[in-house]
């Protein structure tokens, strides 16, 4: 069983639909990423969360540290936010262990 | 535009070689994060310098080191290159040591032939 899973692995929304990836985690951690991988390969990172929410424009990401779990949410999507979503954890031996990634396409 | 540069974008060289990928991190940051990403193994996390010392590290190879200079920038070096070694290097920065948003580099793709 990997460290960090995320669901769905693939993702197709029309534009305007409200999307949700998730992410699960089965070790401690100080933290967790969320990471936006675009078609070209840069990486921008979204969010860095330890508790609660933060939102950022259309972005909201969640984390249930009791639960193990996060979600990143996105509202009014738009074809722009194609790309590859992926959550990292950073456990408390300061290692950083990466999902496999969700691929998402708005289609317009 | 991160502010992190790379330095090369593409790099293709033969196995058993030995290379070195660069990193500046955006001014001001003092931490830079080394990682790989490959096709089967995805991205992987190998080392963190934080004002010139080392600070974590991950799933790094020992045919692989890293340092992080006074000016604070800092270099990955490869060697006895194996085809496995093929993969997008990125480099990002944060201000701090601990838990804080990176700054990720366009990243540099290394081909091994």
């Amino acid at each position: 069983k990997n460290e960090v899973e995320q669901s769905p692995q693939n993702l197709t929304a029309q534009e305007g639909e409200f999307i949700t990836i998730n992410c699960s985690y089965s070790v401690g951690i100080s933290a967790l990423h969320w990471l936006q991988q675009h078609p070209g390969g840069g990486i921008v990172s979204l969010f860095m969360l330890s508790s609660g929410k933060k939102k950022h424009g259309r972005l909201i990401a969640t984390i249930n540290i009791q639960e193990k779990h996060s979600s990143l949410h996105i509202t009014a999507s738009h074809p722009r936010d194609s790309a590859v979503y992926i959550c990292a954890v950073r456990d408390y031996g300061q290692n950083f262990v990466f999902g496999p990634g969700t691929r998402l396409s708005v289609l317009p | 535009d991160s502010g992190v540069t790379q330095t090369p974008k593409h790099l293709i060289t033969a196995t058993g070689q030995r290379v070195t990928l660069r990193c500046s991190p955006r001014s001001g940051d003092l931490s830079v994060y080394w990682y790989q990403q490959s096709l089967d193994q995805g991205l992987q996390f190998l080392i963190q310098y934080y004002n010139g010392e080392e600070r974590a590290k991950g799933n790094i190879l020992e045919r692989f080191s890293a340092q992080q200079f006074p000016d604070l920038h800092s270099e990955l070096n490869l060697s006895s290159l194996e085809l496995g070694d093929s993969a997008l290097y990125f480099c990002a920065s944060s201000y701090g040591v601990g838990n804080q948003p990176q700054h990720f580099g366009d990243g540099t793709r290394l081909s091994i032939l």
